[in-house]
């Protein structure tokens, strides 16, 4: 099946700081999605690309789909204590409708 | 809204014993997943159905998982009979479809402790 990676799994930042993680694909993908989990909760969707090189904010998060359809970028901004939690990107590939997600970057902040 | 609605939250059952986990997806959303997270998998899409008509269901693992849908506003997840490797959240995922189906809103899972 297919393989998303994401980087880092986990990260541990202070508040204020600013966060890049991102996700890679062995393959072509038409869709690019980032989710965010709290403990306990299902993810909710933060952002939603669909056009290679789209780059698309939500307030002080910033996602990109790559120009190579391989892969997506999501930036935050400021960091503060809410951001805490795990991102998951997920996708569609190319010819298949399924949604695909990563492994999950786990995202800590220091006091 | 009230979003989508799982039940039960925990599910402790014993090997062998057949258990359902229930969902109420979103008013007006015509589409419905099944999700499965495990430390070792991560979420993994189980079924989806369009309309109350499962689509494709090849993520399901065995046989001894079902999924209906009788109507558009209640969806099942039956395992028969249950083992502990089916020990997971199940979260059912809810889309209208617009932009794209894959824009689906998630329950809050059910934690199933199989022993």
């Amino acid at each position: 099946g297919q393989q998303l990676n994401q980087s880092p799994q986990s990260m541990f930042i202070q508040e204020g700081e600013d966060v890049s993680m991102n996700c890679t694909s062995s393959s072509i993908f038409n869709t690019w999605l980032w989710y965010k989990q709290d403990p306990g909760e299902g993810p909710v969707l933060l952002i939603a690309l669909y056009k290679a090189g789209e780059l698309t904010s939500n307030g002080r998060l910033t996602a990109q789909f790559g120009i190579t359809r391989k892969d997506s970028f999501l930036n935050i901004s400021a960091s503060i204590p809410s951001d805490v939690g795990i991102y998951f990107c997920a996708g569609t590939p190319f010819g298949n409708e399924k949604l695909t997600f990563g492994t999950g970057t786990r995202l800590t902040i220091i006091p | 809204d009230a979003g989508v609605i799982q039940s039960p939250r925990h599910e402790v059952t014993e090997m062998g014993q057949e258990v359902t986990l229930r969902c109420k997806p979103i008013s007006g959303h015509d589409y419905l997943f099944w999700y499965r997270q495990t430390m070792m998998r991560g979420l993994e899409l189980l079924i989806y159905f369009n309309n109350n008509v499962p689509i494709d269901d090849s993520g399901m693992p065995e046989d001894r998982f079902s999924a209906k849908m009788p109507n558009a506003s209640f969806s099942t997840l039956k395992i028969q009979p249950s083992e502990p490797r089916d020990s997971a959240v199940y979260f059912c995922a809810s889309s209208d479809g617009r932009p794209r189906k894959t824009e689906a809103f998630f329950g809050q899972g059910t934690r199933l402790t199989v022993v």
